[in-house]
């Protein structure tokens, strides 16, 4: 039972260089997010996608991009990245959307430098 | 906007013995959900406990319980008869009715000492 997925654990990026994280869940859950955390900030939501096909923003979307390629996978793009985006990466899905009692079930993460 | 406040960055308990994290949030909302969530070093995202905002009694999980008083705005966690395997980050976190989403605390590093 693999739960969320996401790729990579670990990544070291030049500053302008672009990637892509990669998140898959097998849980068929409607709703797919990704979060950062950084220290003393908590976690902070970039983008959250409520069903296959819909995107949308969330608190720090600035120098990112989504993609909800079907309604297993939900990938970040980082176009060109800053040192301001070295973070750590979370990757989430929860079941019916506005079901608010609904837990997340959260990736193990990205660790990503920008140098 | 929903806001989520942990106060208390870091924390640190003796084995056995209990500790309060404290929470309080912003919200004009009258129905929603509150979590705590628990990071280990490990850095995989636990759900510890979850409170319904129209329910009065606090949620009550084995060793972890919630003293959430909806007034104040205000929900702790209460780790009874702490144990080593404690030790982590933990978050506290809103979920908006409007958008299902979470939104969290700023979290309390807890480490429990031997």
């Amino acid at each position: 039972n693999a739960g969320v997925t996401q790729t990579p654990k670990f990544q070291v990026l030049k500053t302008g260089q672009s990637m892509t994280l990669q998140c898959a869940q097998d849980m068929n859950h409607n709703s797919m997010y990704w979060y950062r955390q950084d220290p003393g900030m908590g976690l902070r939501l970039i983008y959250y996608s409520a069903s296959e096909g819909t995107t949308d923003k969330g608190e720090v979307p600035n120098g990112y991009n989504v993609s909800r390629l079907n309604k297993r996978e939900f990938s970040l793009r980082l176009e060109s990245a800053a040192p301001s985006q070295t973070s750590v990466y979370f990757c989430a899905s929860s079941g019916p959307f506005r079901a608010t009692n609904e837990k997340l079930f959260f990736g193990s993460g990205t660790q990503l430098s920008v140098l | 906007a929903q806001t989520v406040t942990q106060s208390q960055p870091e924390m640190s308990v003796q084995e056995a013995e209990t500790v309060t994290l404290s929470c309080t949030y912003d919200t004009s909302e009258n129905n929603y959900y509150l979590f705590w969530y628990k990071q280990p070093p490990s850095r995989q995202m636990i759900l510890v406990i979850r409170q319904e905002a129209y329910k009065q009694q606090n949620a009550t999980e084995n060793r972890f319980s919630v003293n959430f008083q909806k007034a104040a705005k205000s929900f702790s966690l209460k780790i009874s008869d702490s144990q080593l395997g404690d030790t982590a980050m933990y978050f506290c976190a809103f979920s908006d009715s409007n958008t299902g989403k979470l939104i969290f605390g700023q979290g309390t590093t807890l480490q429990v000492k031997p």
